[in-house]
């Protein structure tokens, strides 16, 4: 069974930095791409983020492109959204998500989301 | 950025009704076209990849159609779990933009 365990969310202050884990389970963890989309209270999806399995491609959406950072570790099957510079904006859970594929080829593979994770919070406030 | 709007952004219906939700892009996305249900306060899940593939393990009263005016994603028979909120998905360029959502209530 696919599992995916995000952390690392909760409260932080504008300007500041929070660093979220998402740890995957129940599949080869090197062989697909991983995802983070966000959703602000009461609002609809957005896409974050995306890691190729061999994670030398990484993709962000222009709104968190210079102050988020995504990783991943095949020793221990986790991803990582390193987050900086945090703003109000940015207030929403966070899911961890994987991808149909090992690589994130859009226009050219029909990717999709096959597995979420069930979210972390974070909050940017004063 | 390609924009995905959906329509409408809520529908009222009930057990056994047949609903019909829209997608359209503001350029051509051919087939990459991806559908997820979100019930309230879970995480979304894959309903329909490629516009008209049914994932594995999804109910076949869930289907979706490609036309020249956009994406259609329909509920057949409409059933207390279809409650919820749906989201179509571009995956034909970066970034991977989502519509709206569409809530069934």
């Amino acid at each position: 069974e696919v599992q995916l365990l995000e952390s690392g969310g909760g409260l932080v202050q504008p300007g500041g930095s929070m660093r979220l884990s998402c740890a995957a389970s129940g599949f080869n963890f090197n062989n697909y791409a991983m995802t983070w989309v966000r959703q602000a209270p009461g609002k609809g999806l957005e896409w974050v983020s995306t890691i190729s399995g061999g994670g030398g491609e990484t993709f962000y959406a222009d709104s968190v492109k210079g102050r988020f950072t995504v990783s991943r570790d095949r020793s221990s099957s986790t991803q990582y959204l390193q987050m900086t510079s945090l703003t109000t904006e940015d207030t929403a859970v966070y899911f961890c998500a994987k991808e149909a594929y090992s690589d994130f080829r859009t226009g050219q593979l029909y990717t999709r989301i096959t597995e979420w994770g069930q979210g972390t919070r974070v909050t940017v406030s004063s | 950025d390609i924009q995905m709007t959906q329509s409408p952004s809520s529908l009222s219906a009930s057990v056994g009704d047949t609903v019909a939700i829209t997608c359209r892009a503001t350029q051509d996305i051919y087939m990459f076209l991806n559908w997820y249900q979100q019930r309230p306060g879970k995480a979304p899940r894959l309903l329909i990849y490629a516009a008209a593939s049914l994932r594995s393990g999804v109910p076949s009263r869930f289907s979706g159609h490609a036309s020249a005016t956009g994406f259609t994603l329909t509920i057949n028979t409409l059933q207390p779990e279809d409650f919820a909120t749906y989201y179509c998905q571009q995956t034909y360029s970066v970034p991977p933009t989502f519509g709206q959502g569409t809530t069934v209530e």
